[in-house]
């Protein structure tokens, strides 16, 4: 299996502009999660799904951010408008169930200026 | 609301030795407890997974214990190579199924030095 596999690796924009990051999960997996990832926060949990279904959104920061995740191959985390803040590591996970290992994809790096 | 301490949050130690980075929680009310370890710019990988009902989990050089009782972990690494080099989390999940996501440790940076 390829693992978790998320697009685009590094994405550089500018304040107000949307940004779209992807990711494919690993095959079978029932949970998918996003996580962001910065120094001084360390890693914050945005959303979870459970079979497609969003579980858990507390953690998105604010109305900017959204995620769907349509089917089971496939999610999106969505940042519209953009701000300098928002920058950071951003990482989608997978597991076969709840409380099962997670599996991390290598991230998104976003830098808004 | 759990919070997952970890300490050192650096470490640097020579080829060979034996080591220990410990983890600690203040809810022992807990599912599981599991170790990661990042590389830089890579997401984490999964290392070991222990059940609240268990003590301790074995894979290969590493040992990673769990007492939940006192809110504590250990992840023991025995004969380190430089290629141990990263950043160990720890991270547990609760035992409360609508608040079953994972609290995350900020982490032990750790350098084998050849």
């Amino acid at each position: 299996d390829a693992g978790v596999i998320q697009s685009p690796r590094h994405e550089v924009t500018e304040m107000g502009q949307e940004v779209t990051l992807r990711c494919k999960p690993i095959s079978g997996h029932n949970s998918l999660f996003w996580y962001r990832q910065t120094m001084m926060r360390g890693l914050e949990l945005l959303i979870y799904f459970n079979n497609n279904v969003p579980i858990d959104d507390s953690g998105m920061p604010e109305d900017r951010f959204s995620a769907k995740m349509p089917n089971a191959s496939f999610s999106t985390l969505k940042i519209q408008p953009s701000e300098p803040r928002d920058s950071a590591v951003y990482f989608c996970a997978s597991s076969l169930t709840e409380g099962s290992p997670l599996h991390f994809g290598n991230g998104t790096r976003l830098t808004v200026t | 609301k759990q919070e997952v301490t970890q300490i050192p949050a650096a470490l640097s130690v020579p080829e060979g030795e034996n080591l220990v980075l410990n983890c600690s929680f203040t809810d022992s009310a807990i599912y599981n407890l599991q170790w990661f370890r990042q590389d830089p710019g890579k997401g984490l990988t999964s290392l070991l997974l222990i059940q609240s009902s268990q003590r301790e989990q074995t894979s290969g050089r590493l040992n990673a214990s769990l007492d939940k009782s006192s809110g504590r972990s250990t992840l023991y690494i025995a004969a380190s190579q430089p290629g141990d080099s990263a950043t160990y989390l720890c991270a547990v999940l609760p035992l409360v199924r609508s608040a079953r996501q994972l609290t995350f440790g900020s982490g032990t940076q750790l350098t084998v030095l050849p």
